[in-house]
């Protein structure tokens, strides 16, 4: 099993819509959770951390579910500008390194 | 503000030629560095990571190794490219606090071995 699983998609959502994509993970022991945007041939890019209680930024929603190892990140009036692909990350506490997940391609459609 | 740097934004290289990147950052002091790469259409895998100078951890191996002589500077070299080698490099950093914190990446080089 993959310590990080993204469903890959492709998504293709309406422009306005609300979209919303979970990341599983496999190690109970993770302490901490980001979520990234890549876009097409550039470099990743942090989009916002996951705290346990939840956290909003703008359109943006994160949320972490210890229990069922799963964090999930939640777009609201999705704009053209919001296409790329979402990177789901973890980390353990001690170890220096993040895993990424392989990614969700989200296309927002005029 | 920390900033990173890294060169060059793309490279040819022939087969069995050799091969150094470099990324530097700013702004910041005994930093995390680490080396990714990215196939097409592939997630990242981490080559290498550091948590300071001369401290190299190797995550796959393979023909390429990276130095750290500097404590903001991160070098990736090869001997000897193969054509696997080609693909999208990315260079990282991170405040060093047990990994809770995010990674930074530069704006990476893609690199095509013919």
């Amino acid at each position: 099993r993959k310590e990080v699983e993204q469903d890959p998609g492709p998504f293709n959502v309406p422009e306005g819509a609300t979209v919303a994509f979970n990341c599983t993970y496999s190690n109970s022991a993770s302490q901490s959770f980001f979520w990234y945007r890549q876009d097409c041939r550039k470099e990743p890019k942090l989009l916002m951390s996951v705290y346990s209680s939840g956290n909003e930024d703008g359109r943006f929603t994160a949320q972490l579910n210890r229990a069922s190892q799963y964090i999930s990140l939640l777009i609201r009036d999705s704009k053209l500008s919001d296409s790329a692909t979402y990177l789901c990350v973890v980390s353990n506490f001690g170890n220096e390194k993040l895993t990424f997940g392989t990614g969700t391609r989200l296309t927002i459609i005029p | 503000s920390q900033t990173i740097h890294q060169w060059p934004a793309t490279l040819v290289q022939p087969v069995g030629s050799p091969l150094s990147l470099e990324c530097t950052v700013e702004g910041t002091s005994n930093p995390n560095l680490y080396w990714y790469r990215q196939a097409a259409g592939r997630g990242l895998q981490l080559l290498f990571y550091s948590v300071g100078i001369g401290q190299i951890s190797s995550e796959v191996p393979q023909n390429l190794s990276a130095s750290r002589p500097q404590d903001r500077q991160f070098i990736l070299s090869s001997k000897k490219l193969l054509l696997s080698d080609s693909g999208f490099y990315l260079c990282a950093w991170s405040v060093w606090q047990g990994g809770r914190q995010p990674q930074h990446f530069g704006d990476g080089t893609r690199l095509s071995i013919l």
